[in-house]
C-alpha cells in the first residue's frame, strides 16, 4: 500500500462546477499535508497547506482534514479553465527529524468551458 | 526573489555520459531535495540534505550522487547515464524546523540516448 494515494483521473468538471479532490494517507503521526498544482511541463507550485481537523478556506480554495479518516481533500470553487492541471497531495509522513515530504502520484484536473 | 534555480532546463546525454545538475536556492533553507517525475509515477525522492554537510538516500538514489557543496548549492551527478534515467528533475527547498513546504525549482528536462 502506497502511503499516500490519489486517484489518477482524469477528474472532468463543467466551467463553474465544484471540483473535489481527495488524497488518503496511511500513517496515523501524519503532521502536516499540502496541495501543489502542476501545470503540463511546469514545476509543482504549492497552493494550500493544511495542518489541524476541519476546513482551510483561501479564495476558491478549500482544504479539508480528517485525521480519524486520514484523508484530506481539496475543494475548488467556481471551477475555471486554467485550473485544468494536475493536483498533487503532499503530506510529512511520521515524524521524520526533517522535513521530507511523500506525494501522491497526483489528480488530472480537466475543467471544460 | 528567484527561489530555487536549476541549470540546466534541458539536456541530451548518450549512455555511458556523465553529467552534474545544478542547484541553489536564496531562501536560506537547511534541507535540500532531489526529485525525478515520471509519467504515472509522480515525484520520486533521490537523495536529500537535511543540512550543510550531510547527505542521506531517498526512495531512488541507485546511479547518483549528490554533493551539498553550501548551505545554498545542492548538486546531483550521474556517473554513468542509463536510459532509464530519462526523466525530469525537480530540486526543492525548506526549513528543516516546524511543518515547511517545499519549494520547487523548475526542472531539469533530461534525456538519455
Amino acid at each position: 500500500q502506497k502511503e499516500v494515494e490519489q486517484n489518477s483521473g482524469p477528474l472532468s468538471v463543467p466551467e463553474g462546477a465544484i471540483a473535489s479532490l481527495n488524497c488518503t494517507y496511511s500513517d496515523r503521526v501524519s503532521q502536516s499535508f499540502f496541495w501543489y498544482r502542476q501545470y503540463s511541463g511546469k514545476s509543482p507550485e504549492l497552493i494550500m497547506s493544511i495542518y489541524s481537523n476541519g476546513d482551510k478556506e483561501d479564495g476558491r480554495f478549500t482544504a479539508q482534514l480528517n485525521k480519524a479518516s486520514q484523508y484530506v481533500s481539496l475543494l475548488i470553487r467556481d471551477s475555471q479553465p486554467s485550473d485544468s492541471a494536475t493536483y498533487l497531495c503532499a503530506v510529512k509522513v511520521g515524524n521524520n527529524a526533517g522535513n521530507m515530504l511523500t506525494f501522491g502520484g497526483g489528480t488530472r484536473l480537466m475543467v471544460k468551458p | 526573489n528567484a527561489g530555487v534555480t536549476q541549470t540546466p532546463k534541458f539536456q541530451v546525454l548518450k549512455t555511458g555520459q556523465s553529467m552534474t545538475l545544478q542547484c541553489a536556492q536564496d531562501m536560506n533553507h537547511n534541507s535540500m531535495y532531489w526529485y525525478r517525475q515520471d509519467p504515472g509515477m509522480g515525484l520520486r525522492l533521490i537523495y536529500y540534505s537535511a543540512s550543510e554537510g550531510t547527505t542521506d538516500k531517498g526512495e531512488v538514489p541507485n546511479g547518483y550522487n549528490v554533493s551539498r557543496l553550501n548551505k545554498r548549492e545542492f548538486s546531483l551527478r550521474l556517473e554513468s547515464a542509463a536510459p532509464s534515467q530519462t526523466s525530469v528533475y525537480f530540486c526543492a527547498s525548506n526549513r528543516d524546523r516546524g511543518n515547511q513546504p517545499q519549494h520547487f525549482g523548475d526542472g531539469t528536462r533530461l534525456s538519455i540516448l
